[in-house]
């Protein structure tokens, strides 16, 4: 019944070793967004994707990278995690760049060890 | 000055009580406006959109004023499943902002038995 999918739902890494979050949805959805939720905090958006084009947020590291090689499918790689990138990562979507409502993911929380 | 802004809180009231929560927002450009509610660890979850008009489903009753650039969420007969956070979200508007959505800090509410 989920229609913004997130695997995995918690990811362990060690400092500096690459991860890779991914996002999968069923809604046919033009536009998947990352977010990044810290504790107590709103969450706040490091890129989104509008079919293939790729939008980075002006404030967003270089350590942040993003695919998505399908409409279904938007991966988050981080190359080399700090500690200060512990946090809900939020996976969401929309149908065009309107004034719709984004749908989100269930998130995966990484910890970064 | 923040985007988005609201008074995190907590708000801790007794079940039944009638809670009322607002938001201010920045840019008067700004076109659509939602609440999205959020449980601890867990994603955020579209509560409600807000028209211009006020609109109302069930308990919750949603305004939004464009004159003082405020948007208001009123819960009746609060329940202890209304414990949450309640995220003010403002979708954003000119080039560099179109699509995107922007997060209040979140006000949590406790409904207390």
């Amino acid at each position: 019944d989920a229609m913004v999918i997130q695997n995995p739902r918690y990811q362990v890494t060690q400092f500096g070793k690459p991860v890779t979050l991914s996002c999968s949805q069923t809604l046919n959805h033009n536009v998947m967004y990352w977010y990044q939720q810290k504790s107590s905090q709103a969450p706040k958006l490091l890129f989104h994707y509008y079919d293939k084009d790729f939008n980075n947020e002006a404030d967003t590291p270089d350590n942040f990278q993003s695919r998505r090689p399908n409409t279904s499918f938007c991966f988050l790689d981080i190359r080399s995690p700090g500690l200060g990138d512990a946090a809900m990562y939020l996976c969401a979507t929309s149908r065009g760049q309107g004034t719709l409502p984004q749908h989100f993911g269930d998130g995966t929380r990484l910890s970064i060890l | 000055r923040k985007e988005v802004e609201q008074d995190p809180g907590p708000f801790n009231v007794p079940e039944g009580a009638t809670v009322a929560f607002n938001c201010t927002y920045s840019n008067s450009a700004s076109q659509s406006f939602f609440w999205y509610r959020q449980d601890c660890r867990k994603e955020p979850k579209l509560l409600m959109s807000v028209y211009s008009s006020g609109n109302e489903d069930g308990r919750f009753t949603a305004q939004l004023n464009r004159a003082s650039q405020y948007i208001s969420l009123l819960i009746r007969d609060s329940k202890l499943s209304d414990s949450a956070t309640y995220l003010c979200v403002v979708r954003g508007v000119g080039s560099s902002n179109t699509g995107k959505l922007i997060f209040g800090q979140g006000t949590t509410l406790q409904v207390k038995p």
